[in-house]
Order: C-alpha cells, then sequence, then structure tokens
C-alpha cells in the first residue's frame, strides 16, 4: 500500500523560500504523475501543482511565477519550494499521487493522500 | 477558469439519503471525483470519474453528472460519514485543478 509523508519547516519568515518534501513508500515514483494541494485552516483545497516521474510538470497559475517542483526518483521523493511567501501562503500542505493517465489529455484525481503538513508563515 | 459550486452544508438524520451537489458550466461534460475529509484528517478519494468507487468505499455512496451539476449521494447516512465532502474537475486547457468549495455534511 503506497503511503506518502510531508516533511520540512513548519514556520517560514515572509518573503523567503517554503520547501516541502513528500517521501513515497510502499511503491514507486516511477510510473506515476504527484502532485501538492494546500488547504488554509478553515477553507478548501487549492492545487498547488505536479510533477511527472521524469520531471515533466504543471503549475497552478497563480503560484507559477514563485513555484518549482521536482522530483527525485533515486530517493522515492518528490518537492516543492514556493519562493517570496507572505502570510497567504500558510496552510496545510498535502502530497498526493495522480491517477488518471497523461493530464494534458485526461482527468486525473488524487489517491492517496499524505497526512498534511502545517507550514505557517510568520516572523 | 471553471467554477465548482457546492452548497457550504447539507444536514440529515441517520438512516436518510443525503444528496451533496457539485455545480459548473457544462459539468456533464466533465468528470467528476469526490473527496471526503473528515475532521483533522488528509482527504479520502471516494468516487472517480463521475460513478466509480475505489476499493473499500462503501455502495451506499453513489455519483451522477450531467448538465450542469453532478451529484453524490450518500444512502442510509451513518454518523461516520460526516465529513467535508469536495468536488473536483480537472480542466487541462486551462492548466488547472478546480476543487468545489466543500461541503459539511452534518448528521442530525
Amino acid at each position: 500500500q503506497v503511503r506518502l509523508q510531508e516533511s520540512g519547516p513548519g514556520l517560514v519568515r515572509p518573503s523567503e523560500t517554503l520547501s516541502l518534501t513528500c517521501t513515497v513508500s510502499g511503491g514507486s515514483i516511477d510510473g506515476y504523475y504527484w502532485s501538492w494541494i494546500r488547504q488554509p485552516s478553515g477553507k478548501g483545497l487549492d492545487w498547488i501543482g505536479y510533477v511527472s516521474y521524469s520531471g515533466r510538470t504543471d503549475y497552478n497559475p497563480s503560484l507559477k511565477s514563485r513555484l518549482t517542483i521536482s522530483v527525485d526518483i533515486s530517493k522515492n521523493q518528490f518537492s516543492l519550494k514556493l519562493t517570496s511567501v507572505t502570510a497567504a501562503d500558510t496552510a496545510v500542505y498535502y502530497c498526493a499521487r495522480q491517477y488518471g493517465g497523461d493530464p494534458t489529455t485526461s482527468s486525473n484525481w488524487f489517491d492517496p493522500w499524505g497526512q498534511g503538513t502545517l507550514v505557517t508563515v510568520s516572523s | 477558469s471553471f467554477v465548482l459550486t457546492q452548497p457550504p452544508s447539507v444536514s440529515v438524520a441517520p438512516g436518510q439519503t443525503a444528496r451533496i451537489t457539485c455545480g459548473g458550466i457544462n459539468i456533464g461534460r466533465k468528470s467528476v471525483h469526490w473527496y471526503q475529509q473528515r475532521p483533522g484528517q488528509a482527504p479520502v478519494l471516494v468516487l472517480y470519474h463521475d460513478t466509480g468507487r475505489p476499493s473499500g468505499i462503501p455502495e451506499r455512496l453513489s455519483g451522477f453528472n450531467f448538465g450542469n451539476t453532478a451529484t453524490l449521494t450518500i444512502s442510509r447516512v451513518e454518523a461516520g460519514d460526516e465529513a467535508d465532502y469536495y468536488c473536483q474537475v480537472w480542466d487541462s486547457s486551462g492548466h488547472l485543478v478546480v476543487f468545489g468549495g466543500g461541503t459539511k455534511l452534518t448528521v442530525l
């Protein structure tokens, strides 16, 4: 059974870079697409972007200028870097596996999800 | 970008049927996926491609998608069904994943 676990600092200073890693266990990162999704406290879900096993990416247009998502197959991990953060980036960040085939032509969904990690942006 | 509209809350008595809607222009032309999120937990996929049920999801949960509305139906509601439910579509033309705002299901 595939499991995902997010890791990274829980507190980031404004204007700095938020960095998170998702470690995949119980299965290979190879052959799949992987996403980051966030959820501000008490609010809904917001898709951040995805990376494929081969390094192909697509990002939420609202975050694209600040965002980098990368993959490390050798470590079975993928990572997120979000620059120039503000309080608006405070949220629980989830990583998730995508299903459904090539996302440029097919509808994708997310299963499973990691447990999530709270990142607070504050000085 | 594509907008999905869900009612903020739905209340139902145990044993009754809950229907959670997800509205969007011509959503019937898209595949809709549904997630359940219990308090303090990560979302869990409960339906994919409108009607598909992942392993472990009971048959009490079903979906329908036509026109401008997709619906998640939960039959014989139990206390354990109390959660937030989110619909999701994949808008490949806009390079965007869209989630509905979520519906809080309360079991009375």
